[in-house]
């Protein structure tokens, strides 16, 4: 089945921690996102990928670090310098051209601080 | 900047009852795209239905209907003969039609009950 494949579901930082989420896809998408969702909040934009070897900040990057050094692959990492990442993690990737984009989510990620 | 608004935190249904989730936009331009997602316990989103606003004809997918009011800048979604399955949080999201980069803003989200 295609998809977007999110891993850990759960995640625990330690303060002080870097950590890594996981986002495949295998749809061949070229435009990949990562997303952050509070409680009461609509999802805010961190960082998105349009193709390989090139991202750009979203709304709330400060923190944050990703890569896309594979089409399928578009890690986030949560460093140190992240003061409040306990929240929902998403990651999407967009299909279809201009009249017909949409969206795909993977089953997100909860980090949470020790 | 665009912003969205959704004023339900929480709205409650009887099963097989109408319901209708209310957002609004603000928005200066005339080109964009109005989308509603659900997102169920699982928490993986799913477009629900999308409408363009050039569009005057309001969109619909199955039991789902969008009330598209570009003069008022309301996007409300109506979900007739609600089932248990419906419940989610549900996502109201614009996008501008000149961005080239799929930027969506979100509102808040509105929680759904279905009373069986």
């Amino acid at each position: 089945d295609g998809g977007i494949t999110q891993s850990p579901k759960y995640l625990f930082r330690k303060e002080g921690q870097n950590v890594t989420l996981s986002c495949e896809q295998n749809l061949n998408h070229d435009a990949m996102y990562w997303y952050r969702q509070d409680p009461g909040q609509g999802l805010r934009l961190i960082y998105y990928s349009q193709i390989v070897n090139d991202f750009q900040k979203g709304d709330i990057a400060e923190g944050y670090s990703v890569s896309r050094e594979k089409k399928e692959s578009f890690p986030l990492t949560v460093t140190s310098a992240q003061k409040n990442p306990t929240a929902f993690y998403l990651c999407a990737s967009l299909s279809g051209g201009l009249a017909n984009e949409k969206l795909f989510f993977g089953s997100g990620t909860q980090l949470s601080v020790l | 900047a665009q912003t969205v608004t959704q004023s339900q935190p929480e709205m409650s249904v009887q099963e097989a009852e109408t319901v209708t989730l209310s957002c609004t936009y603000d928005t200066s331009e005339s080109d964009y795209y109005l989308f509603w997602y659900k997102q169920p316990p699982s928490r993986q989103m799913i477009l629900v239905i999308r409408q363009e606003a050039y569009k005057q004809q309001n969109a619909t997918e199955n039991r789902f209907s969008v009330n598209f009011q570009k003069a008022a800048k309301s996007f409300s979604l109506k979900i007739s003969d609600s089932q248990l399955g419906d419940a989610a949080m549900y996502f109201c999201a614009y996008r501008s039609g000149v961005d080239s980069n799929y930027q969506l803003i979100w509102g808040a989200g509105t929680k759904l009950i279905i009373k069986p």
